[in-house]
This record gives structure tokens, sequence and C-alpha cells, in this order.
């Protein structure tokens, strides 16, 4: 059966350290990964999406990898802040007309001074 | 910016009434989406939504469940019979139309209670 995992449900770090956090999935083929973060009571907000033709995509202080043969996608947030404490959620994008997303069940990143 | 909103924000119901759960997408956005979110799980998909037609659908989306686009701006979710496990929170999504454009745009949700 298809699954996503992230691995860590709850992640703690010092400020100013980089934060990784891990995607994997089977039995899949997604054209698309995406990346969002979720706020306790909150919708889920856009982050970065990477294709499977794409090794790495980066944006400020962000980055995320895509390794089809391990079916892996790492997510990188650098010089974390407190600011950055909430919820971060992997999404597979299946093709087809609609593209509904397929999520993990997110990591819980809390960033202590 | 634009953005998806969501009304009510809290919907609280007894077990067996119908809820409309209402979403206005951002106005330019051609495909619409449910997802719901039972307290301290996943986001799940519901419903798919364009051309005014459902594209694609869950298991969960069952005959309790309808999509309707009653005019050029709103979209709505009923429940016809709620069930207590029904109680979630429920998200609106859209999205540019094309292949390029796969960034989806959740709403705030909607907290729905059935006792």
């Amino acid at each position: 059966s298809q699954k996503i995992e992230q691995n860590s449900e709850a992640l703690n770090i010092q400020e100013g350290k980089t934060a990784t956090l891990t995607c994997n999935y089977t039995n899949y083929s997604p054209a698309y990964l995406q990346w969002y973060r979720q706020d306790p009571g909150r919708g889920p907000v856009f982050l970065l999406l990477i294709r499977e033709n794409e090794k790495e995509k980066r944006k400020e202080r962000l980055k995320v990898t895509f390794d089809t043969t391990l079916k892996q996608s790492l997510f990188h947030i650098t010089a974390s802040q407190p600011a950055d404490s909430a919820t971060y959620l992997c999404a597979l994008l299946n093709t087809g007309t609609a593209s509904k997303l397929t999520f993990g069940t997110g990591t819980r990143l809390q960033v202590t001074l | 910016e634009p953005e998806v909103t969501q009304t009510p924000s809290h919907q609280v119901t007894q077990m067996g009434q119908e809820v409309i759960l209402r979403c206005v997408p951002i106005s330019n956005h051609l495909y619409f989406y449910w997802y719901r979110q039972i307290l301290g799980q996943k986001v799940e998909f519901l419903v798919s939504f364009y051309n005014n037609e459902i594209s694609e659908k869950s298991e969960i989306f069952d005959d309790q469940f309808s999509v309707e686009r009653p005019d050029g701006s709103n979209f709505t979710l009923k429940i016809r019979s709620t069930k207590l496990e029904d109680s979630a929170m429920y998200f609106c999504a859209s999205r540019l139309s094309g292949s390029g454009y796969n960034e989806q745009f959740f709403g705030p949700g909607t907290r729905l209670t059935v006792l």
C-alpha cells in the first residue's frame, strides 16, 4: 500500500542551528513533492515544490532535496528562529487533472532560544 | 494578497443534522478542493472540483457528502446527516489551472463539532 512517512513526530533544536526534516514514501511515483507549514488551528501554507527531475530547490533559508531512487525528500531550515516553530507537512502530488495532495503526518518543529 | 476564506470558523451540530460549510476560493482559481483533518491526525483529501463537476473523490466522500458551486464565488461542502466521526477541521483549497500551477492555497478552516 502507499505510504508517506515523516520520520520524526517532533524535533527540538536550538536557535541558529539547521533543522532537517525527512519525508519517505513507498509505492508512489510522484511527479512533484511539496512542503507545507501548518500552525496550530490554521490551514497549511505552501513553502516549496520540487519536481521529480530536480535534485534540490532553495528559497531564502529553506532547502529541499528530492531523491527518487531513495524515495526520500529532506527539508532544511538554516539559521532557524523561534518563529520557525510549526508543523511541517510533506505532500505528494499525484499526476492527473485534479492533482490532489496526499499528506504525511507532519513533523512538529520547536526552535528554542 | 488574495486568500481563501471559510465560514463559519466553528460549527457545532447535533448528530444526524445537516451542515453546510462555505468557502470563497481565490477569484481567478479554477480548481477547488476540500480536505479534512481529524484532531491529531494528518490532512486528508476529500474531493476535488473543476469545471462545475467533481474531478476526484476519496473513500471518505460517501453519499452523505456533496459539493456545489452555487454561484461564481462560493464553493460549499454539505454533510447530509452528520456522525460523531465527522468532527474535524475542514479545509477548503484552490489553485490556478494548468500543470505549472500546483501550489494549493488553503483557507483557515472550519472546525466542525458533532455532538
